[in-house]
This record gives C-alpha cells, sequence and structure tokens, in this order.
C-alpha cells in the first residue's frame, strides 16, 4: 500500500513563528503536493512538486513555501505563521502514469492552529 | 461558475438505503475521475478511479461517469453507518507535462443505524 506520512498530526504556533510541515511517501512517487482544507472551501492546492528541486505554485501559494530536496519528501513553509493559515493541511503524492498512475494518495493531515 | 460543482449536504439516509452522490464539471478536457471518502479528521482515501464514461463497481460502490452531460454519481448500496464520511469527487487532466487535478468540496453523508 502507498504511505504518505505526514510527522505532526496535531501542532499549535504562535504568530510570527516559523513552521515546518514535513511529508514523506515510500513509493517513488514524481508528484507531490500540498493542499489545506477548510470547512466551506474544501481542498485548495498550496504548491505541488513534479520532481526533486522543482516547484510550481498552485492556487493560494501566499505565505507559503516549500522544498523538496529528496524525491521522497516535501516541506511545507510557513515564514511567518498568521492566525489565517490555522487549517488542516494535506500532503498528497501520485506517480504520474498512465491507467491509475494519475491516482493521488493523501497523508492523514495535519491540524496546525495559529494564536 | 466553479470547475465542479457538488451539493456539499448534509445528506442522512437509514441503513440499508441506496445513497446517491453526484458531481457535475464545465470543464470538458478532464479526462479522468475519482471519488474519496474522507472520515471526520483524516486524510481523504480513494474509493474509485475510472477514465471512462459508462458504469464501474467495486463492492457495494458503482462510479458513473457521463462525460457527454459533464455529470458523475457514486453509488453505494445497502449503505452501512461506517459509509458516514464526506466524499469528495475530483477530476484531473494531464497537460504540458503537469497533472492537474480538480476536487469538490465533498458531500457529508451520514447514515442512522
Amino acid at each position: 500500500d502507498v504511505k504518505v506520512t505526514q510527522s505532526s498530526r496535531y501542532l499549535v504556533k504562535r504568530t510570527g513563528e516559523k513552521v515546518f510541515l514535513e511529508c514523506v511517501q515510500d513509493m517513488d512517487h514524481e508528484n507531490m503536493f500540498w493542499y489545506r482544507q477548510d470547512p466551506g472551501l474544501g481542498l485548495r492546492l498550496i504548491y505541488f512538486s513534479y520532481d526533486v528541486k522543482m516547484k510550481e505554485k498552485g492556487d493560494i501559494p501566499e505565505g507559503y513555501s516549500v522544498s523538496r530536496e529528496k524525491k521522497e519528501r516535501f516541506s511545507l513553509i510557513l515564514e511567518s505563521a498568521s492566525t489565517n493559515q490555522t487549517s488542516m493541511y494535506l500532503c498528497a503524492s501520485s506517480p504520474f502514469g498512465g491507467g491509475t498512475g494519475n491516482t493521488i494518495y493523501f497523508g492523514e493531515g495535519s491540524w496546525l492552529t495559529v494564536v | 461558475q466553479k470547475e465542479v460543482e457538488q451539493d456539499p449536504g448534509p445528506l442522512s439516509v437509514p441503513e440499508g438505503a441506496i445513497v446517491s452522490l453526484n458531481c457535475t464539471y464545465s470543464n470538458s478536457a478532464f479526462q479522468y475521475f475519482m471519488w474519496y471518502r474522507q472520515y471526520s479528521r483524516k486524510g481523504p482515501e480513494l474509493l474509485m478511479y475510472t477514465y471512462s464514461s459508462g458504469n464501474k463497481e467495486d463492492g457495494r460502490f458503482t462510479a458513473q461517469v457521463d462525460k457527454s452531460s459533464k455529470y458523475i454519481s457514486l453509488f453505494i448500496r445497502d449503505s452501512q453507518p461506517s459509509d458516514s464520511a464526506t466524499y469528495l469527487c475530483a477530476m484531473g487532466v494531464n497537460s504540458g507535462g503537469y497533472q492537474k487535478v480538480t476536487f469538490g468540496i465533498g458531500t457529508k453523508l451520514q447514515v442512522i443505524p
């Protein structure tokens, strides 16, 4: 089974802190994604990466950055956390191939509260 | 108009009922379609994947795609309380070397024992 692991499930941070959310996948997938999920807004794409050291902005990149130094690891960084970044953050990966290779696999989510 | 429209519900049904969940979309470029189930405070898990019009069955779940009407459905037969979750539709296209997937907002389903 594909495993996408988010290291932190629940975090509470103060406004202005730098926050790191780590994600590791164990299936050698090319594509990795970071989403945030909010009630009434659904899933919104923050950043994605299609290869090591490559990154592309999603729909809501402001206030976030990412790092992909190794194929299996994709980190989301909040440079200066703000209360409006309180949300559930979901990491995902996909092999981006034919057939069911387009399937996106999600981690369990990281609940971030910024106070 | 959103690319993908999905009624957020909530939808309450009695145990054993047939559940019908639906999404409509506007982008005719979508190539493949997925349904995810998401339990409270968990990540979405894939239920069904399909890329062609027609029906695909897996146990109590049937995914239906009608590309001409830009409409997809998920049917759950003999619904169980354990099916209570939020169901997200997702539609994808691979273009220019990138994978672009758009999700519906999710329909919250409650199956009453």
